[in-house]
């Protein structure tokens, strides 16, 4: 079946430090990508997505890119705002499971200022 | 709130008792889903529907029923709570099968005696 693999946190970072969260992925078919944010107390909403391989994903500085070849889907983000601190899930969508959704574990991050 | 609402946002329940969490969306949408969160877990899918009158099992199915009588409602039924049903419970949708984006509610906070 499908699963995804996210880095363990909690990751607490100082303002303005460089973010990774690397996520990597199992499927049988050709899955659609996310990343969900959480933010204390909220449900989870979209943070960005690819559809397909070498696909970007952009939102609010936060990037990631599609690796068909070692099924990743790393999130990145240049410089971290204490307003970033929430737990990240990767999540894969698979259209042949009749659409449902595999999520990882969550990340958590901490944003000191 | 994603156009999802979700009713009680906070129960206690004692073992063997019974209660109905439900999950509506005003977004016309096809699919919903029922998941359960749990700490270092991620989101596990009770159970989902992929339109009015339509259920099906997810992860983790045992315990609960579903109903999606009306398109705009989805309800989960605990018959006789458990302590291991002690958890948050998110309700999610979506507009069909190609679009695949899913919006969440805010969580039902549910603790079982």
């Amino acid at each position: 079946g499908n699963s995804v693999t996210q880095m363990e946190g909690p990751v607490t970072l100082s303002e303005e430090a460089f973010l990774t969260i690397n996520c990597t992925y199992t499927a049988t078919g050709y899955p659609s990508l996310f990343w969900y944010v959480q933010y204390p107390g909220e449900g989870l909403q979209l943070l960005l997505k690819a559809t397909k391989a070498d696909d970007k994903g952009s939102n609010k500085g936060f990037e990631a890119t599609y690796r068909k070849e070692t099924t990743s889907f790393h999130l990145e983000k240049g410089s971290v705002q204490v307003s970033d601190s929430a737990v990240y899930f990767c999540a894969l969508s698979d259209r042949a499971n009749a659409g449902k959704s595999t999520f990882g574990d969550g990340t958590t991050l901490t944003v000191k200022p | 709130n994603a156009g999802v609402t979700q009713t009680p946002k906070f129960r206690v329940l004692k073992t063997g008792q019974s209660m109905t969490l439900l999950c509506a969306q005003d977004m016309n949408h096809e699919y919903m889903y029922w998941y359960r969160q749990d700490p270092g877990m991620g989101l596990r899918l009770i159970h989902y529907s992929v339109g009015e009158g339509t259920t099906a099992k997810g992860e983790v199915p045992d315990g609960y029923n579903v109903s999606r009588l009306k398109k705009q409602n989805f309800l989960l039924g605990l018959e006789s709570a458990a302590p291991s049903q002690t958890s948050v419970y998110f309700c999610a949708h979506k507009e069909s099968l190609a679009q695949e984006t899913q919006y969440f509610g805010p969580g039902t906070r549910l603790l079982v005696l």
